[in-house]
């Protein structure tokens, strides 16, 4: 059971040109969400996180944007540059109950942006 | 660096070995998840500790496996009698309970083959 799916496994993008990750989930339970970038042979490293109580949060480049009635979240990365190049993984966590603060991913999307 | 360690950073062992992973979170941490990762996939939630307790454990964890944090400090994950479909990436994740977010912050990763 795939609670979160992301289902575009790649992208490719023009560098300076906008990048849009998407990500679907189907536990209405969940209600914090982040976005984690992975580099071949290293870690997930965080990027950007937002709560069901908003619909959007912004950093730098990042933009999340969060449509709780389709249970949808996607990430914008604007301008894209070579150095984003790399696995782009949405998460989902639950409010509470043993389970609070428990991610879990999506499949990834791999994320090249050509110079 | 205060980050997240992992050690080791490879392991290879014959099919019927026992292994052993150590984690080192972040020191202020007070929560540490482990989760494994293979090919193609996002990271699937294992087990975690608050502290020194183990507060869940995710049915993927069959009982040969286990998990230990003496002291609330390290952690350590043992395989015993492993099988190929063992191999994979093994991810620590530490995080702070009490912070808004859900952030966690992960090591490297063991990569574990089994032949």
């Amino acid at each position: 059971d795939q609670q979160v799916k992301q289902n575009s496994p790649s992208l490719s993008v023009q560098e300076g040109r906008i990048s849009i990750l998407n990500c679907d989930y189907t536990n209405s339970m969940f209600d914090y969400f982040l976005w984690y970038k992975k580099y071949p042979a290293e870690g997930p490293t965080f990027l950007i996180s937002i709560s069901s109580i908003k619909d959007k949060n912004e950093d730098g480049r990042f933009t999340v944007f969060l449509n709780k009635s389709a249970k949808h979240l996607s990430l914008h990365i604007v301008p894209s540059q070579p150095g984003d190049s790399a696995v782009y993984f949405c998460a989902a966590s639950l409010a509470g109950g043993t389970s609070y603060g428990k991610l879990t991913f999506g499949q990834g999307t791999i994320l090249t942006v050509h110079p | 660096d205060t980050g997240v360690s992992q050690n080791p950073r490879h392991k290879i062992t014959k099919r019927g070995q026992n292994v052993t992973f150590r984690c080192d979170p972040i020191s202020e941490h007070n929560r540490l998840y482990w989760y494994r990762q293979t090919l193609g996939q996002g990271p699937e939630f294992l087990t975690y500790f608050q502290n020194e307790a183990q507060l869940e454990k995710s049915r993927l964890l069959s009982d040969r496996f286990s998990a230990e944090r003496p002291k609330g400090s390290f952690s350590t994950l043992e395989i015993q009698r492993t099988e190929q479909g063992d191999s994979a990436m093994y991810l620590c994740a530490s995080s702070y309970l009490g912070l808004a977010g859900y952030e966690q912050y992960f090591g490297p990763g063991t990569r574990l083959t089994v032949t």
